[in-house]
């Protein structure tokens, strides 16, 4: 298994602008995270989606995030528009059911500028 | 919210040495599980624990579930420099809308050869 892909690894964007991340979980799980990680706050969940349906997005910082899962193997996390305090890594993670251990992808690296 | 203390933040060993850090949370946990993170990559799992008192190794490394639920603590054996990183607790409990990881902020480990 390729494990989970994220892409894009890098995103340097300016102040205002669009961005989308995106993410293709292992198939066969049921159970997709979106986190974010930086140096004050460390790991934080944004939102999770069980069989495609968002289920907790009380991690979402505001209404300029949003976070779709049209299928079960396709994701995107977009920010619009998009500010300097939203740089960091962000992560996608998926699990075959809950209390499993989540597999993370290796992250995009985002720079708003 | 539930809070995860992680000790200490940061160790710098001599190769060969042991190392143990640990976790205590606020509140009780029905799994844990322990994490590393190299540079540039994701969080990759280590090992679950999903009982209270439970002992469980993965080579050198070996971890503990406290039989108060609210810790747990990772040992490594005669450390190497492949073990430098970020090794990160996090703690689950799950069932009903609920099953996400909470992270503590991670211990980053340096090994001195």
């Amino acid at each position: 298994d390729a494990g989970v892909i994220q892409s894009p690894r890098h995103e340097v964007t300016e102040m205002g602008q669009e961005v989308t991340l995106r993410c293709k979980p292992i198939s066969g799980h049921d159970y997709l995270f979106w986190y974010r990680q930086t140096m004050m706050r460390g790991l934080e969940l944004l939102i999770y989606f069980n069989n495609n349906v968002p289920i907790d997005d009380s991690g979402m910082p505001e209404d300029r995030f949003s976070a779709k899962m049209p299928n079960a193997s396709f994701s995107t996390l977009k920010i619009q528009p998009s500010e300097p305090r939203d740089s960091a890594v962000y992560f996608c993670a998926s699990s075959p059911r809950q209390g499993n251990g989540y597999t993370f992808g290796s992250g995009t690296r985002l720079t708003v500028v | 919210g539930q809070q995860l203390n992680q000790s200490p933040q940061s160790m710098f060993i001599q190769e060969g040495e042991d190392v143990s850090m640990n976790c205590t949370s606020s509140s009780i946990f029905n799994t844990w599980l322990w994490y590393k993170q190299d540079p540039g990559e994701g969080p990759v799992l280590l090992i679950a624990l999903y009982k209270a008192g439970e002992l469980t190794s993965n080579g050198r490394l070996t971890a503990q579930f406290g039989i108060t639920r609210k810790d747990s603590f990772l040992n490594i054996s005669a450390s190497i420099p492949s073990d430098v990183g970020i090794y990160f607790c996090a703690g689950m409990n799950y069932g009903g809308s609920q099953g996400n990881l909470i992270f503590g902020k991670g211990t980053k480990l340096s090994v001195k050869p």
